[in-house]
């Protein structure tokens, strides 16, 4: 039973390319969300799902899109990387009123 | 703007004695609190819940306590052990909002052996 699994685990990118974090759950979970962290700056919504085909935007949604074809997946895309966007990028999946499951993050660095 | 609130960064404690952890909130409709520990290079795991309905629930070592009147929530850690030692996160989310919660910023809790 892996519970959330998010790939890649790192990655350095260029400024002004693109990318797509891929996060899985294995848990049949109805929502899911994918959150930065940031020195000083906690945990900070980017965008997040309630079901397969549904979106919508979190605190910080600037810069990144998303898509939920299927329930298991949540894709995070980068269309244009800036240096801004370097940090520590964490999925996680719930069921309705409960916690989160997180996934180990992906660490990603824009130069 | 946080509405979630862990003004302190950091925190010492002896290994047997109390951790205690601290959070504020702005945010009058949430109605549900957790607190998640993160290791480095790990994703936060849940450690303990609280619903708006109770101010106290326990778990073994871990007790949080909610004050509404005050929107303040703590995490006790009794006795702490050095493989406490980690980043703690407390969480809090409102009624339908998709489940979304908010984190504070982090307490790098520190328990010496």
């Amino acid at each position: 039973n892996a519970g959330v699994t998010q790939t890649p685990k790192f990655r350095v990118l260029k400024t002004g390319q693109s990318m797509t974090l891929l996060c899985a759950q294995d848990m049949n979970h109805e929502y899911m969300y994918w959150y930065r962290q940031d020195p000083g700056m906690g945990l900070r919504l980017i965008h997040y799902s309630v079901g397969e085909g549904t979106t919508a935007k979190g605190e910080v949604p600037d810069g990144y899109n998303v898509s939920r074809l299927k329930k298991q997946n949540f894709l995070l895309g980068l269309e244009s990387a800036a240096p801004s966007q370097t940090s520590v990028y964490f999925c996680a999946s719930s069921f309705k009123g409960y916690g989160y499951t997180f996934g180990s993050g992906t660490r990603l660095t824009v130069v | 703007d946080q509405q979630v609130k862990q003004n302190s960064p950091s925190l010492s404690v002896q290994e047997g004695r109390i951790s205690i952890l601290n959070c504020d909130y702005t945010n009058s409709m949430f109605d549900y609190f957790l607190w998640y520990k993160k290791y480095p290079a790990e994703g936060p795991t849940f450690l303990i819940s609280i619903s708006s309905i109770k101010d106290k629930n326990e778990d073994g070592r871990f007790t949080v306590f909610l004050n509404k009147s005050a929107k303040h929530l703590s995490l006790h850690i009794v006795p702490s052990q050095p493989g406490d030692s980690a980043v703690y996160f407390c969480a809090a989310s409102a009624p339908n909002t998709g489940n979304q919660f908010y984190f504070g910023t982090g307490t790098s809790l520190t328990v010496i052996p």
